[in-house]
């Protein structure tokens, strides 16, 4: 299995809205990474988890709030959102999150905020 | 800090023409380099990476890229362009230091016609 799995694929959500995104891999990876992609650029790494640790949080907003809570799961947790955080949201994931490594990637989660 | 520089938004070939996706990095230390596809609503798939050793590099689906210190470029390339190669392209670069934090290029499209 070298699949990265993300629910849902499509979400709509007004400002007010609290939900949540979920990523999850049975590769036996131990680092675990969230990107956001506007549409025509490039992705931008938000977060990334190591051995379940947050490793990396390139300065992401509060409204984002991420959570691992194992090797296999990751969650983003989404709370007051703006309409310019209308995005595709990817999960990826790597054996243990060296730069050498391969990042296999879910096919994101298309977001849309009301 | 390192860079990516996608020259060319668009390209545009002839199915079995030559296909090249150019590259050109910026790093104040030896960089990983990677070259990244995507296709409509899916997430990015590994062609191929260079890390050490041998500077021609061969990847999936028939594409190689060669990395080149003096020129610091990793031009991507396949001798006959299929309707399937499609997609958007992504340039990327890494540390060898730390944890992998990608910084994608603005990403070329691959526009293949019969």
């Amino acid at each position: 299995d070298t699949e990265v799995t993300q629910t849902p694929k499509h979400l709509v959500m007004g400002m007010t809205n609290k939900k949540s995104l979920k990523c999850e891999q049975h590769m036996g990876h131990r680092a675990m990474y969230w990107y956001k992609q506007k549409a025509k650029k490039p992705p931008e790494l938000m977060f990334v988890y190591s051995y379940e640790k947050l490793s990396i949080n390139e300065s992401v907003p509060s409204r984002f709030s991420p959570e691992c809570p194992n090797s296999s799961l990751l969650n983003l947790h989404l709370h007051a959102l703006q309409p310019e955080d209308s995005a595709l949201y990817l999960c990826a994931s790597s054996q243990t999150g060296t730069g050498v490594e391969k990042l296999f990637f879910g096919s994101g989660t298309q977001l849309s905020v009301l | 800090a390192q860079s990516v520089t996608q020259l060319g938004s668009h390209v545009s070939v002839s199915e079995g023409a030559l296909v090249l996706l150019r590259c050109n990095y910026s790093s104040s230390v030896p960089p990983y380099l990677f070259w990244y596809v995507q296709y409509p609503n899916q997430g990015l798939q590994l062609l191929l990476k260079y890390t050490t050793g041998a500077t021609l590099v061969k990847g999936i689906n028939g594409f190689e890229a060669e990395f080149k210190k003096s020129e610091t470029s990793f031009h991507l390339t396949k001798p006959s362009a299929h309707m399937s190669d499609a997609a958007e392209y992504f340039c990327a670069v890494t540390l060898n230091t730390g944890f992998q934090k990608l910084v994608f290029g603005t990403g070329t499209r691959l526009l293949v016609s019969p």
